[in-house]
């Protein structure tokens, strides 16, 4: 079975730096891209960029290139999303996805649970 | 960036009524090689990651009930539920993924008259 299990809610104050985590399991993790989506409160979903993981991409949608930054461990099969800069404009819940794949004759999508990042003074 | 308009912002339709929900992409998603639409909705309820309903502009995801319906072609694609149930409130999105940097719509709050 696919699963995407991400770290758990955050609390930081602006300027500090973050680490958050997608471990992935059941599933060859080489062979799918990972992405991130953001949802600021009460807000829809924006996509914020992916490490594809067949050709060893990072690709940034324009909103957050520069902003953020992805990642992966083969080793470990898991991405990351990290900030260097917290803001408090980055308070939202964050959300990891696999590239959907077919599974007998349809085809599926695979989220992780969400992360809750606060950033708060 | 392929930008996703959705419309109405939100609707509330009575139980066992149809409610219908409109998507307009700035650039076609119609891949002619493949003649498919890389367009897919998303059904998203508080506190839960978006849940695929449709894929291929029309095609219905694993286990989504057959009153949910998807059509259109280039760049304009409509969601129908053709009879609304209480379990279907929820937020809307039309998604592209024509390029693999997916672009959604602004979301659909569909709620009960």
């Amino acid at each position: 079975e696919v699963q995407l299990v991400q770290s758990g809610a955050e609390v930081k104050k602006p300027g500090e730096s973050l680490r958050i985590s997608c471990k992935t399991s059941g599933y060859d993790f080489g062979d799918f891209w990972i992405g991130w989506a953001r949802q600021l409160p009460g807000k829809g979903l924006e996509w914020m960029g992916i490490v594809d993981l067949p050709d060893s991409e990072i690709k940034y949608s324009p909103s957050f290139e520069g902003q953020v930054t992805i990642s992966a461990d083969r080793s470990i099969n898991t991405a990351y999303l990290h900030w260097s800069t917290l803001r408090a404009s980055d308070t939202g819940m964050y959300f990891c996805a696999r590239q959907p794949g077919v599974v007998g004759d349809t085809v599926r999508d695979y989220w992780g649970q969400g992360t809750l990042v606060t950033v708060s003074s | 960036d392929i930008v996703m308009t959705q419309s109405p912002d939100s609707l509330a339709v009575s139980l066992g009524e149809r409610a219908t929900i409109n998507c307009k992409s700035s650039q076609s998603v119609l891949y002619n090689p493949k003649n498919k639409n890389y367009l897919s909705w998303y059904q998203q309820k508080p506190g839960q990651p978006p849940k695929l309903l449709i894929y291929w502009a029309s095609t219905r995801g694993s286990g989504v009930p057959e009153r949910f319906s998807g059509s259109g072609s280039g760049t304009d694609f409509t969601l129908t539920i053709s009879s609304l149930q209480a379990e279907d409130v929820a937020i809307y999105y039309c998604q592209q993924y024509y390029t693999t940097l997916w672009t959604f719509g602004q979301g659909t709050k569909v709620e009960i008259k």
